[in-house]
């Protein structure tokens, strides 16, 4: 079945650069990457997704990239800002049945 | 419009008990799903429900665990003779149909069992 790895498992980055978080999935079949925010006591939100036919999307601050070949996807924050303080998951599926990553830390530090 | 909303929000029980969690998707969405997140970590598959067709129950950890959708909307989760593992963030989710949809969470019910 499908496997999402995703890294770092926390990441400190200073207010205005810019955070990368990194997942690799296992099953070539998977064609649906969505990123979920968690912000503390909350349930998780999307934030961006992505379908297997296209590379990259942005929205704002936000880009997420794909690569099918290596398969792997990434999350781009750039500008950072305290409110980007949180918990983000990767996920992927084929089907209805998301598997998720263990999640990412992001810290930014004013 | 309403999101989806969980009760109880936190619930304390003892060891053997039973309890009930309750999930009220958006209306109009189709598909729910269960998820259950430990402490620090990411999110484990429970259940899912589509409309009318039979849950896929392949993520409930033992038959401890059962879940029911009545009139293809208000969602029960049911966890029997808890154990002290059991305790964990247990999060609903909803979305307009199933595969590719965007899921939309609720808040969750944390639940500790002593």
């Amino acid at each position: 079945g499908e496997n999402v790895e995703q890294h770092p498992s926390t990441l400190s980055v200073q207010e205005g650069d810019s955070a990368v978080i990194k997942c690799t999935y296992s099953d070539s079949a998977s064609n649906y990457f969505p990123w979920y925010k968690q912000e503390l006591g909350k349930g998780p939100q999307l934030i961006i997704d992505i379908r297997s036919n296209v590379g990259e999307k942005k929205d704002q601050r936000i880009a997420v990239t794909l690569n099918k070949t290596a398969k792997h996807f990434s999350l781009h924050i750039t500008e950072t800002q305290p409110e980007d303080s949180a918990v983000y998951f990767c996920a992927a599926s084929r089907n209805y049945q998301l598997i998720w990553g263990a999640g990412t830390k992001l810290i930014i530090k004013p | 419009g309403a999101g989806v909303s969980q009760s109880p929000s936190n619930k304390v029980t003892e060891k053997g008990k039973d309890v009930e969690l309750r999930c009220d998707p958006i209306s109009g969405h189709t598909a729910l799903y269960w998820y259950r997140q430990s402490l620090g970590q990411g999110l484990e598959f429970l259940i899912y429900f589509q409309g009318n067709s039979a849950p896929d129950k392949s993520g409930l950890p033992s038959d401890r665990f059962s879940a029911e959708r009545t009139g293809g909307s208000v969602s029960t989760l049911t966890i029997q003779r808890t154990q002290q593992e059991d305790s964990a963030v247990y999060l609903c989710a909803s979305s307009f149909q199933g595969a590719g949809e965007t899921q939309y969470f609720g808040p969750g019910t944390r639940l500790l069992v002593l």
